[in-house]
């Protein structure tokens, strides 16, 4: 997992603040994502980003907002958010090349609304 | 559409026995898949994948898959399990025209008793 880091770990925030979650990739990879994980449901795929454009929104409400300033990073900023986004954040990054597609995930950031 | 189904929410399996996760899946043209394992608190982490050639494809800490293009189906495997194997086991597939996306199935919760 010391591939794709992510930090904070765990965050607890209400619902009127402003946060952002950070992503750093160590494996020269190309496109990164991020996922959503609630309990008892599917993994969501919220933003997808290939050589730092954004490819995919996945019907994103727009107080998440992602930010990719190179291959290598990816944040996700947080504003006005409601209890039910409380959840793991995932992000994943890989490599768009040959036959690549697997994608290697960071820890996760637990994130809290209260 | 690329979709996944993973149709046990559980599998229960003792120590040192074989044991079967399931998977199967529905693209266009030939399906790129795909295992994940999540232990509690962490990110998926990438078990093995198949692209082509040899059915039966064999991934980290002793577990394999076997790819049937008949059945659409791609079952992970292992002759014998571990307590330690217990954790959450996510299929995902990859068909034609779908760029980098992954499709995940809902995840299969794997325990293993002593």
């Amino acid at each position: 997992e010391t591939g794709v880091t992510q930090t904070p770990r765990h965050l607890v925030m209400g619902m009127t603040n402003k946060k952002s979650l950070k992503c750093e990739q160590h494996l020269g990879h190309n496109a990164m994502y991020w996922y959503k994980q609630s309990a008892k449901k599917p993994l969501e795929l919220m933003f997808v980003y290939n050589f730092k454009e954004q490819t995919e929104n996945n019907s994103v409400p727009s107080r998440f907002s992602p930010e990719c300033p190179n291959s290598s990073h990816l944040f996700l900023h947080l504003h006005t958010l409601q209890p039910e986004d409380s959840a793991l954040y995932l992000c994943a990054s890989s490599q768009i090349a040959g036959d690549s597609y697997e994608q290697y995930f960071g820890p996760g950031t637990r994130l809290t609304v209260t | 559409a690329q979709s996944v189904a993973q149709p046990e929410d559980q599998v229960n399996v003792a120590e040192g026995n074989p044991l079967t996760v399931k998977c199967t899946y529905s693209v266009s043209g030939n399906p790129y898949l795909f295992w994940y394992v999540q232990y509690p608190n962490r990110g998926l982490q990438f078990l093995l994948k198949y692209i082509t050639g040899d059915n039966l494809v064999k991934g980290s800490y002793g577990f394999e898959a076997e790819f049937n293009k008949s059945q659409t189906s791609f079952h992970l495997k292992k002759p014998s399990a571990l307590v330690s194997d217990s954790a959450l086991y996510f299929c995902a597939v990859r068909g034609q025209g779908a760029g980098n996306m992954l499709t995940f199935g809902g995840g299969t919760r794997l325990m293993v008793k002593p």
